[in-house]
């Protein structure tokens, strides 16, 4: 079974442009994480669907990044428009959620995003 | 307020050494998962667990929600085993979010 995919794995633009980023989640996984990372923040969660449903859009990263997930196989973050602060890993993650409380989540490679 | 404490920050093993990584909760956790992030920023599943104890391998995580803590066990460390890991829990009543550690960056030496 294929895990999460993303797509690019680096991308460079330039302050100001409109960046789009691709997750692709395990196949059946019906929970999908967007997160940042950085050094000095660490690990941030920008927005969760569960079934295709908003659950959650990262309260302090509503302003410029929108995510959205049009099937359930597919998942889209923009970021608009980019500024410098903005350079970080940004992560996707899935899970199965069965109704339990909890279900592991599993991250996909990561797409390195440098703002100039 | 920080919730979930992760130490040490950083270790350095000689290769065929062990030692244990810690977090500690500040408040209730359901759940938690273990991660290495090697050199190409992968973050790869360790463990998880809802409760007690799992083993694989070299590695032995224990989670214990009444006291607050996970622990993570390394022994008989490889050079592979460099990276850095870090704990995730499961806070109760927070709809499947992750809470997270700041990482523990371990470097193993020959």
């Amino acid at each position: 079974d294929a895990g999460v995919t993303q797509t690019p794995r680096h991308e460079v633009a330039e302050k100001g442009q409109t960046i789009i980023l691709k997750c692709e989640p395990v196949s059946g996984h019906n929970d999908l994480f967007w997160y940042r990372q950085t050094k000095i923040q660490g690990l941030e969660l920008l927005s969760y669907f569960r079934s295709k449903s908003l659950m959650e859009d990262g309260g302090a990263f509503k302003d410029r990044f929108k995510a959205e997930m049009l099937n359930s196989s597919f998942s889209t973050l923009k970021i608009q428009p980019t500024e410098p602060k903005d350079s970080a890993v940004y992560l996707c993650a899935s899970s199965d959620w069965g109704g339990y409380n909890y279900a592991e989540q599993f991250f996909g490679p990561g797409t390195r995003l440098t703002v100039l | 307020g920080d919730q979930v404490e992760q130490s040490p920050s950083a270790l350095s093993l000689h290769e065929g050494t062990g030692s244990a990584l810690r977090c500690n909760f500040t408040t209730t956790m359901r759940a938690v998962q273990w991660f290495q992030q090697n050199s190409r920023g992968s973050l790869i599943n360790l463990f998880y667990l809802a409760s007690g104890t799992k083993e694989n391998g070299r590695l032995k995580s224990t989670f214990n929600s009444k006291e607050s803590y996970s622990t993570l066990h390394i022994r008989d460390a490889q050079l592979e085993d460099s990276g850095t890991y870090f704990c995730a829990a499961d806070r109760v009543g927070d709809n499947s979010k992750l809470i997270w550690g700041l990482g523990t960056s371990l470097v193993v030496n020959p």
